[in-house]
């Protein structure tokens, strides 16, 4: 299967609050999980990525969260601020292929 | 700043009329990708070139083309939009194949007249 769920579509979240967004995959081949935040407008930005031979990484307020053994991977962002409302799209590849899967997204409000 | 640089921002194009996109990257990347993105959905590869080798994606319609005329420049042609083809196009581009980040331009936003 070469599909990346990701959930929820959309997510509503105080200034100062973590927000969580859930992305989960079938193919074992999957070694790449990339993580994009996108602004209306504009193109998607890395934001962080990970490798399956680590469970976590963080990067400022931004935390990848993987679970090799149950297929899925999160992204948190503590500390949400209004300026983090975003789409993020969670995508996969396969290593020395060319190609993500993208997950269908998730459209997030942070309110001031 | 190194960048990938798409032009126009918007096009505005009459139905069956032929529309080219352009993209140019600073970056020196050996892959330079074509996305189609419509609203709320994820971006749909249509095709990517690794140096000058075009690779298809097998679901693109016959439709849309590309040119690499050197590493720093890649344009995508659309034979004869269609309203179908109103989306946002996005240019990425990346080292090479083996798990490396894209970097994406900040799109064309096309539309049909």
């Amino acid at each position: 299967q070469q599909q990346v769920k990701q959930s929820p579509q959309s997510l509503i979240v105080q200034k100062g609050g973590i927000s969580i967004i859930n992305c989960a995959y079938e193919n074992t081949a999957f070694d790449y999980f990339p993580w994009y935040q996108q602004f209306p407008g504009k193109g998607p930005a890395l934001l962080i990525a990970i490798r399956p031979d680590v469970s976590e990484k963080k990067e400022g307020r931004f935390t990848i969260s993987f679970n090799k053994s149950a297929k899925q991977f999160s992204l948190h962002i503590m500390d949400s601020q209004p300026g983090d409302s975003a789409t993020y799209f969670c995508a996969a590849s396969i290593s020395g292929t060319y190609k993500y899967i993208f997950g269908t997204g998730t459209r997030l409000k942070v309110l001031a | 700043d190194a960048m990938v640089i798409q032009n126009p921002r918007y096009q505005v194009t009459q139905f069956g009329k032929p529309v080219t996109l352009s993209c140019s990257q600073t970056l020196n990347h050996n892959v330079m990708y074509w996305y189609q993105q419509k609203s709320s959905q994820a971006p749909k590869l249509l095709f990517h070139y690794y140096d000058k080798d075009f690779n298809n994606e097998a679901d693109t319609p016959d439709n849309f083309q590309s040119r690499r005329p050197n590493t720093s420049f890649c344009f995508l042609d659309i034979r004869s939009p269609g309203l179908g083809d109103a989306a946002m196009y996005l240019c990425a581009t990346s080292r090479d194949r083996a798990n490396q980040p894209q970097h994406f331009g900040d799109g064309t936003r096309l539309s049909i007249l």
